[in-house]
């Protein structure tokens, strides 16, 4: 099945500096990349995904990049808030289940100090 | 529109006893949902996937007699953890693919179901 790594587990940067998570995958037919953010106790939100067919998608101060070469994609934070802490995780889709269900990483516990 | 809703958000039960989670797509119906199990501090694992009328399909590791999974509705798939321990303590979430703003598919998330067991 798919196998995606996330690094780093931990991050933390002062209010305005940028942010930036990266994550490998395993299948390369993969082609689906969203990405998570999880506030203590709560469901994962959708933040941003990105689609094989492009390099780049970016949402106000959210970038996704994705790099299908070496199956890599990275998410970027810009100008962080304190409201940006949070758990992230990356994911894509699990072939065990046709590609239907998303295997996480592991997770990237973003602390934005004020 | 894609909302999934899930129930209860929290369930404290002593060690022995069974306890069921509800799963809901409110807005879309939903012939496969996912269930995931998240211990704290760790990602989200997929435990199986629910097929309307059909068995599910569980993970490697995960046993099917324990954590029983009913998907008997588009629109209701059920988590049955029976014979409760203390290491089945988790946050357990559901997840259903629907449509989301843009049109496109995503996966919807559940409010999740914390898990205590005495």
């Amino acid at each position: 099945g798919e196998n995606v790594e996330q690094h780093p587990s931990t991050l933390s940067v002062q209010e305005g500096d940028s942010a930036v998570i990266k994550c490998t995958y395993s299948d390369s037919a993969s082609n689906y990349f969203p990405w998570y953010k999880q506030e203590l106790g709560k469901r994962p939100q959708l933040i941003i995904d990105i689609r094989s067919n492009v390099g780049e998608k970016k949402d106000q101060r959210i970038a996704v990049t994705l790099n299908k070469t070496a199956k890599h994609f990275s998410l970027h934070i810009t100008e962080t808030q304190p409201e940006d802490s949070a758990v992230y995780f990356c994911a894509a889709p699990n072939l065990d289940t046709g590609r239907r269900a998303l295997t996480f990483g592991s997770g990237t516990r973003l602390q934005v100090q004020p | 529109g894609a909302v999934v809703s899930q129930h209860p958000s929290r369930v404290i039960c002593k060690s022995g006893t069974s306890v069921k989670i509800e799963c809901r797509s409110l807005d879309f119906q939903a012939t496969t949902m996912f269930w995931y199990r998240q211990f704290p501090k760790q990602s989200l694992m997929l435990m199986a996937t629910s097929n309307e009328g059909s068995k599910a399909t569980y993970e490697q590791g995960v046993e099917k007699d324990k954590f029983l999974i009913n998907h008997a509705s588009l629109t209701l798939s059920t988590l049955t953890v029976t014979s409760a321990h203390p290491e089945d303590s988790s946050f357990y979430i559901c997840s259903a693919s629907g449509q989301g703003v843009s049109g496109a598919n995503v996966l919807t998330f559940g409010a999740g179901s914390r898990l205590t067991v005495l």
